[in-house]
């Protein structure tokens, strides 16, 4: 079965304290590793998607990568606004993304 | 449309009763999922549709539920003689063709309470 972790659960950076996010999947067959955004009370917003190990893919302070068993998403510098909770899944063989429960990132000025 | 769109956005209901959720896809959009978030919980998939058939509903909890998808674009979930435990967001995605890697979009969610 499918199965994606990440942690830590929630994180508290002050503004302009770099940190990364952990996912750790284990997918059969993996298709695609996504990292989504999701604001409180709203649905998830398409961040990255990374499809082999090794790659690596950027969005103003974010840094998505990939290796056989992890997922990193590195946040450079943030801001007050980057105040989410991030979501990580992994696309395998069947037709369903699978999802793990999300770090709540927490940055104050 | 430019999004994908879910109604109602709340929907509050007693025990017992039955409840319907509407999904409004991408436009173009031949692949749709369905999806609940629990509190603490990750997402957890329910069904995806290909066009108006559903090749896989195996996350669907009991029989209680059930889906269905018209023309090829407006899908509805619906949920019969709710419980407590049926209390939770249910999301609605959509993407391109369905292949595999691809990316769904998510609409606002459905946030239902059962009392």
């Amino acid at each position: 079965e499918d199965q994606v972790t990440q942690s830590p659960e929630a994180l508290r950076l002050q503004e302009g304290e770099s940190s990364s996010l952990n996912c750790s999947y284990t997918v059969s067959g993996l298709r695609g590793l996504f990292w989504y955004r999701q604001d409180p009370g709203k649905g998830p917003e398409f961040l990255f998607t990374l499809y082999s190990a090794g790659e690596e893919k950027e969005k103003e302070r974010l840094k998505a990568t990939l290796t056989k068993k992890e997922s990193f998403l590195h946040i450079t510098a943030p801001k007050p606004e980057d105040s989410a909770t991030y979501l990580c899944a992994g696309h395998g063989t069947a037709s369903k993304l699978t999802f793990g429960t999300g770090t709540r990132l927490q940055v104050t000025l | 449309g430019a999004g994908v769109s879910q109604s109602p956005s709340n929907k509050v209901t007693e025990k017992g009763k039955d409840v319907e959720l509407r999904c409004d896809p991408i436009s173009g959009h031949t692949a749709l999922y369905w999806y609940r978030q629990s509190l603490g919980q990750g997402l957890e998939f329910l069904i995806y549709f290909q066009g108006n058939s559903a090749p896989d509903k195996s996350g669907l909890p009991s029989d209680r539920f059930s889906a269905e998808r018209t023309g090829g674009s407006v899908s509805t979930l619906t949920i019969q003689r709710t419980q407590q435990e049926d209390s939770a967001v249910y999301l609605c995605a959509s993407s391109l063709s369905g292949a595999a890697g691809e990316t769904q979009y998510f609409g606002p969610g459905t946030r239902l309470l059962v009392l």
